[in-house]
């Protein structure tokens, strides 16, 4: 069984231009997460799934950002205009959704805006 | 999101001794979980340990064991014996979203 996957694992971009991470999740995993997380920090939640259905946003995300998972299964994380201050790592994780919720993490893609 | 405090940013210890990784929450639910999880460096997450707060004992996995005070919000993570590979940074997580600032453990040789 393969864990959680993250595409690409690194991405160099410019000011102002779109960005966008691939995760794909355990196979039977329902649940996804997106953190994000700065060097010295803690993952930072983002948004989850619980299947298609986008049931928890952050207030932290601005409108730049979303996400999206149409049938369940991958999803992906836009950032639109980007900023310097975005720079960070990006973690996808999934869950089952079972009491405990021990959620698995991809390696992270990191995002290094200039 | 629930506020999680780690309040050692960096801990060490020497090979074999025991050490003691603090965190404190802030949640007005009954019924909730604790993850402690370990980042090496480069490389992913991974849960080390989980606490069930309608469960009075304290879980323990092989080395790792926690102190769970549900009263003072309080959940501790207890490693016996360090071993070289323990050396992370190490995150106490209230459920998915409430996340500490992670403490570095540093094993002496």
């Amino acid at each position: 069984d393969t864990g959680v996957s993250q595409d690409p694992r690194h991405k160099i971009t410019k000011r102002g231009q779109n960005v966008t991470f691939r995760c794909d999740p355990i196979s039977e995993h329902n649940r996804l997460y997106w953190y994000r997380q700065t060097l010295g920090q803690g993952p930072e939640f983002l948004t989850y799934f619980q299947n298609e259905a986008q049931l928890e946003k952050s207030r932290l995300l601005s409108d730049r950002f979303s996400a999206e998972r149409p049938k369940g299964s991958f999803s992906t994380l836009e950032i639109q205009r980007t900023e310097q201050g975005d720079s960070a790592m990006y973690l996808c994780a999934s869950s089952i959704r079972t009491g405990g919720n021990t959620i698995y993490f991809g390696e992270g893609s990191w995002l290094t805006v200039v | 999101a629930q506020t999680v405090t780690q309040s050692q940013p960096e801990m060490s210890v020497q090979e074999a001794e025991t050490v003691t990784l603090s965190c404190t929450y802030d949640t007005s639910e009954s019924d909730y979980y604790l993850f402690w999880y370990k980042q090496p460096p480069s490389r992913q997450m991974i849960l080390v340990i989980r606490q069930e707060a309608y469960k009075q004992q304290n879980a323990t996995e092989n080395r790792f064991s926690v102190n769970f005070q549900k009263a003072a919000k309080s959940f501790s993570l207890k490693i016996s014996d360090s071993q070289l590979g323990d050396a992370a940074m190490y995150f106490c997580a209230y459920r998915s979203e409430g996340w500490g600032a992670g403490t570095k453990l540093i094993i002496k040789p």
